[in-house]
């Protein structure tokens, strides 16, 4: 069973469209987390969140939006996608205040042309 | 697919210790990263290592690439507390897909 699951793998999409990507996770994590890589492999926190406070990346566009419609999920919605967007995102999900581990999903490989 | 095993997977050493993290792949690597993670801080790049038997310094933390480049080490020198944190290998599989070891948990002990 996979313990983080994104979908979709890869999205190729517009400029100018709104698109969402999904992440899961079946561990009992109670915070979500969504980084950004980009194409040096940097890794940037966009969001972390559990049942109790969002914490948002300040540098994020405001065209990316957390929804979680429960503690097992946290999606990524991300409206009048730009160039720039175009990265791998990855979904991760640990037990809250950790000094535990993270779970990171496989990453979703967004393009936009 | 290609994935990572990290040893130990928590580790507590004394202030001014040494200390060696292992990242182990099932595959050649075709670039190893380092990163670091604090809490509420996200992950922090480290460093990267490409070619067989490479070793980069970034102040008292190094890492390495063996010749086989399916192994890396972080070893880090005369630990401070200002290291502990959770530390993760990240490798790049050829383009395809990135993937990251499970962690390993430093505590350093004043």
């Amino acid at each position: 069973d996979t313990a983080v699951s994104q979908t979709p793998k890869y999205l190729v999409t517009q400029m100018g469209n709104d698109k969402s990507i999904k992440c899961e996770q079946n561990l009992g994590h109670d915070t979500m987390y969504w980084y950004k890589q980009d194409s040096k492999k940097f890794l940037k926190i966009m969001f972390s969140y559990n049942n109790k406070e969002l914490i948002i990346n300040e540098t994020v566009p405001n065209r990316f939006s957390p929804k979680s419609p429960d503690k097992a999920h946290l999606n990524l919605h991300i409206n009048s996608l730009e160039l720039g967007d175009s990265a791998v995102y990855f979904c991760a999900s640990s037990r809250q205040g950790s000094n535990y581990g993270y779970t990171f999903g496989s990453g979703t490989r967004l393009t936009v042309v | 697919s290609q994935e990572l095993e990290q040893s130990p997977q928590s580790l507590i050493v004394q202030e001014g210790k040494n200390l060696t993290i292992n990242c182990t792949s099932s595959k050649t690597l075709y670039g190893l990263y380092w990163y670091k993670q604090k809490y509420g801080e996200g992950l922090i790049f480290l460093m990267m290592l490409q070619k067989g038997g490479e070793e980069k310094s970034h102040e008292k933390i190094t890492a390495k690439l063996d010749e086989k480049k399916q192994q890396s080490s972080l070893h880090i020198t005369a630990s401070q507390p200002s290291h502990a944190g959770i530390y993760l290998c990240g490798a790049d599989n050829y383009g395809q897909n990135f993937v990251f070891g499970p962690g390993t948990r430093l505590s350093v002990l004043p």
